[in-house]
This record gives structure tokens, C-alpha cells and sequence, in this order.
């Protein structure tokens, strides 16, 4: 599968505990992405990198919340201290410079309990 | 800033029945506007987008500048058709940033 993978798939945490999802974007592929999905909602963007340059991110992404692409290949998100509110879909895309399809992987849905 | 309404969460069809999937957006500038649509226990991905104007599974959408919409339209809707459909808006026209996307519609479309 050449596609966008993402590692876990499900993660399950206590308040207060630290995660960190991985993301592998298509080989080819410069920009990557990150959104976050609640129930009901759309996806909501987080962060988006070119290569390994963060170049924004959402006010959505508190203090709490760090994203990297060390080498320009894949990503990590990480949250520190977790709370309820963080529990949700977890999703990463990649695209090309100048290609306006984004491809999307299956996701980490974390639960914090 | 940029803002897709999608109005309606849930529409529900019998086959062969025609579907119009509404979408409004709010940007000052000139957008690119897509559909994305999720399977079934698949990944979300892309249906169609403006720019190329083409059909794709049957579905067409015209951007409308005057009254900023981009509805989704299937004339005889088919049952693989039922699925997650989300509007979402790309503020750089020709190239990749952000997407804002709308809360999504479920449709259904019944034997």
C-alpha cells in the first residue's frame, strides 16, 4: 500500500498522559498535514509542514500540542497532558507543491478517559 | 475568514431519485472548492474539484461566484453512492495549503 499511513490506529489514554501518533506521508510527497475530526463535525486543520518547515499552524494547536518532520519524510504529533476534549480523529494528508489533492490517511482515534 | 456551510446533515434517497448536496462558502478571495467523500470504514478522499470541471461517479458541481455555492448534484442516485460527503475550500488557487472543510451530509440512498 503506497498510500498516507498512520501508526497507532487507536490509541486509548488517561487524563494527564502523554501520546504520540506517526504519520507517513506518500513517498513523493512534500507537504503534510494534520486535522483534527470530532463527531460530527468536518475536519479541522491543525498544522501543515513542506518538507521538514512547519510553515502554520491553527490556533487550535495549543501549548499542549507539538507536531515535527524531522527529515522531511514522516510526521509525529505529540500531546502532552491529555484531557477529554482532545479525544478524536486524528487525521494526516500529503500532497505535492502545486497539486491541490491532498490524500488522506485512516486516521488515529484517540480516546482519553 | 473562509467558511463552508454545508446545511443539511442528512439527506435520504431511494435509487434512481435525483440528489443535490448544498454547500455555501465565505472567502474574500478567489478559492478552489472540492468534494471529498468517506466510505464506509474507508478514508476520506477526493470526489471532484472545481477547477477540473469534469463528472466524476456521475456527480457534477458548478462553483456559483454570485451566490458562492458549489452544490453536488447525481441525477439517479445509486446505493454505493450512500456515504460521508464534505465541501471544503483551499484559499490558494493552484496550489496546497489549509483545507476548510464543512461538517459533512450523510447520504443514504435505499433500495
Amino acid at each position: 500500500d503506497t498510500g498516507v499511513s498512520q501508526d497507532p490506529r487507536h490509541k486509548i489514554t488517561k487524563r494527564g498522559q502523554n501520546v504520540t501518533f506517526r504519520c507517513d506521508p506518500i513517498s513523493e510527497h512534500n507537504r503534510l498535514y494534520w486535522y483534527r475530526q470530532t463527531l460530527g463535525q468536518g475536519p479541522e486543520f491543525l498544522t501543515y509542514f513542506q518538507n521538514e518547515a512547519q510553515l502554520e499552524k491553527s490556533r487550535l494547536l495549543s501549548d499542549r500540542f507539538s507536531a515535527e518532520r524531522p527529515k522531511g519524510s514522516f510526521s509525529t504529533l505529540e500531546i502532552q497532558r491529555t484531557e477529554q476534549g482532545d479525544s478524536a480523529m486524528y487525521l494526516c494528508a500529503s500532497s505535492l507543491v502545486g497539486g491541490n489533492e491532498q490524500y488522506f490517511g485512516p486516521g488515529t482515534r484517540l480516546t482519553v478517559t | 475568514a473562509q467558511r463552508v456551510t454545508q446545511p443539511e446533515k442528512l439527506l435520504s434517497v431511494f435509487k434512481g431519485a435525483p440528489v443535490e448536496l448544498k454547500c455555501n462558502y465565505s472567502y474574500s478571495g478567489s478559492p478552489e472548492l472540492f468534494w471529498y467523500v468517506q466510505y464506509s470504514r474507508q478514508r476520506l478522499q477526493l470526489l471532484l474539484r472545481h477547477i477540473s470541471r469534469e463528472s466524476i461517479k456521475g456527480f457534477t458541481a458548478d462553483l456559483n461566484k454570485g451566490e458562492t455555492s458549489f452544490h453536488l448534484k447525481k441525477p439517479f442516485a445509486q446505493e454505493e453512492d450512500s456515504a460521508m460527503y464534505y465541501c471544503a475550500l483551499n484559499r490558494v488557487r493552484g496550489g496546497s495549503e489549509k483545507l476548510v472543510f464543512g461538517k459533512g451530509m450523510k447520504l443514504t440512498v435505499n433500495p
